[in-house]
């Protein structure tokens, strides 16, 4: 069973700040990985999608990478604003079943000015 | 440009209570989700559809019935609702092939269930 993990839970940075989130997920064998936003009370905001055959997606300042064999994608937030503060959540769609998306519990981040 | 609308935004029920939350899209996607949101669990697929007239169960199954009777809608029913099943309910569609597809979703709807 496919399982996704995001550390850390919880993120506080002062502005200007680049960062990485992490995403781990227990089946190598995926066909995509997606990189969402969630602002408070909001529904998620795709950021990045990555096909299992991408090693890396960039948009603006945000820079998705993916390691299949180590089951592991980051995203990269580069000169972090405060406007960037919102949970961020990845989500794999898996080789079992393509139908469905399996998602992290997500990344709380702060950017403070 | 609506994308994934929800109705309705926010509802408080009595336990045993039924009610049925409505998601419409308006990108002729073919597939469409039914998630629930809880703290510390994150985004959980209820049920799903790959077409019109299709369903399917996703992880929480449960409790909850759908149906897709046409293209852009997705109803999600709750027959006999329970105090386990208050929480933030999100709606997704995506385009086309399962394998590629992008998810799009729509601004979730918040169940209380005293």
């Amino acid at each position: 069973k496919q399982e996704v993990t995001q550390i850390p839970a919880a993120l506080s940075v002062p502005e200007g700040e680049n960062l990485v989130l992490n995403c781990s997920f227990t089946d190598s064998a995926i066909y995509n990985l997606q990189w969402f936003r969630q602002d408070p009370g909001k529904g998620l905001t795709s950021l990045l999608l990555i096909q299992s055959s991408q090693r890396e997606q960039t948009s603006g300042r945000l820079n998705a990478s993916l390691d299949k064999s180590s089951g592991r994608s980051t995203l990269y937030i580069a000169a972090s604003q405060p406007g960037d503060s919102a949970t961020y959540l990845c989500a794999v769609r898996g080789s079992g079943n393509t139908d469905k998306l399996i998602f992290g519990t997500g990344t709380r981040l702060q950017v403070f000015p | 440009n609506a994308g994934v609308t929800q109705t309705p935004k926010f509802r408080v029920l009595k336990t045993g209570q039924s009610m049925t939350l409505l998601c419409a899209q308006d990108m002729n996607h073919e597939y469409m989700y039914w998630y629930r949101q809880d703290p510390g669990m994150g985004l959980r697929l209820i049920h799903y559809s790959v077409g019109e007239g299709t369903t399917a169960k996703g992880e929480v199954p449960d409790g909850y019935n759908v149906s897709r009777l046409k293209k852009q809608n997705f109803l999600l029913g709750l027959e006999s609702a329970a105090p386990s099943q208050t929480s933030v309910y999100f709606c997704a569609s995506s385009r086309t092939r399962r394998t590629t597809g992008e998810l799009f979703f729509g601004e979730g709807s918040r169940l209380t269930v005293l």
